[in-house]
């Protein structure tokens, strides 16, 4: 089992949807959870950052991290075609080890 | 301000040649870090470096060399190119004691395929 499970995808839905991007993880140490954006053939960009639980909103995105089901989300409301990428989810602990565990990324498609 | 600056952007390799991926920053930024990335296998981290001088192993360093003379500049040598090396290879960085301490810009990335 890997420690952090992202379903791929992809996922289509129509403009203006709201989408939901998961990712669930095995590993209670996890305390910083991240978002990147990964268009094709291009880098990844941070997109959000959460220490702990909680929610974090920066426009039209929010994250949520629910520590006691081990399961973090992304929110996009009011989707655009320029939001179709890759979402990929990251974590790790606590402390100087900055051992980035990732996803796999879901590959998303707003159709206009 | 560039951010970060990899090159070449694509290449081409024969099994057994050597070759040496740029990374480049103008950010001032302490941590740098190389990461390739495989369909199904996802981000892995190559090599990281936490300030000039300073290199450590990352979770696939096997073929692979860094070094830091400077702050600015994080070459990854592929010492003896193997097929298993032909990936998508990005560089990293973000500020030390960044409070969201995760790695903050990446590269564009570099193509590379070992024939």
């Amino acid at each position: 089992q890997k420690e952090v499970e992202q379903d791929p995808g992809p996922l289509s839905v129509p403009e203006g949807a709201i989408v939901s991007l998961n990712c669930t993880y095995s590993n209670s140490a996890f305390q910083y959870f991240m978002w990147y954006r990964q268009y094709s053939r291009k880098g990844p960009e941070l997109l959000m950052y959460t220490y702990s639980s909680g929610n974090k909103e920066d426009g039209r995105f929010t994250a949520q991290v629910d520590k006691s089901s081990k399961y973090i989300s992304l929110f996009i409301r009011d989707s655009q075609p320029s939001d179709s990428a890759t979402y990929l989810c990251a974590m790790r602990g606590a402390g100087n080890n900055r051992k980035l565990i990732w996803g796999l990324g879901t590959s998303l498609a707003v159709n206009p | 301000n560039a951010g970060v600056t990899q090159t070449p952007k694509f290449q081409v390799l024969k099994t057994g040649q050597s070759m040496t991926l740029q990374c480049a920053q103008d950010m001032n930024h302490e941590y740098m870090s190389w990461y390739r990335q495989d369909p199904g296998m996802g981000l892995r981290l190559i090599h990281y470096s936490v300030g000039a001088g300073i290199t450590d192993q990352g979770e696939v360093p096997n073929g692979y060399n860094v070094s830091r003379s400077t702050t600015e500049d994080f070459p990854l040598r592929l010492l003896s190119a193997a097929p298993s090396q032909t990936s998508v290879y990005f560089c990293a960085t973000t500020r030390r004691g960044d409070s969201m301490n995760t790695e903050a810009f990446f590269g564009q990335g570099t193509r590379l395929t070992v024939v």
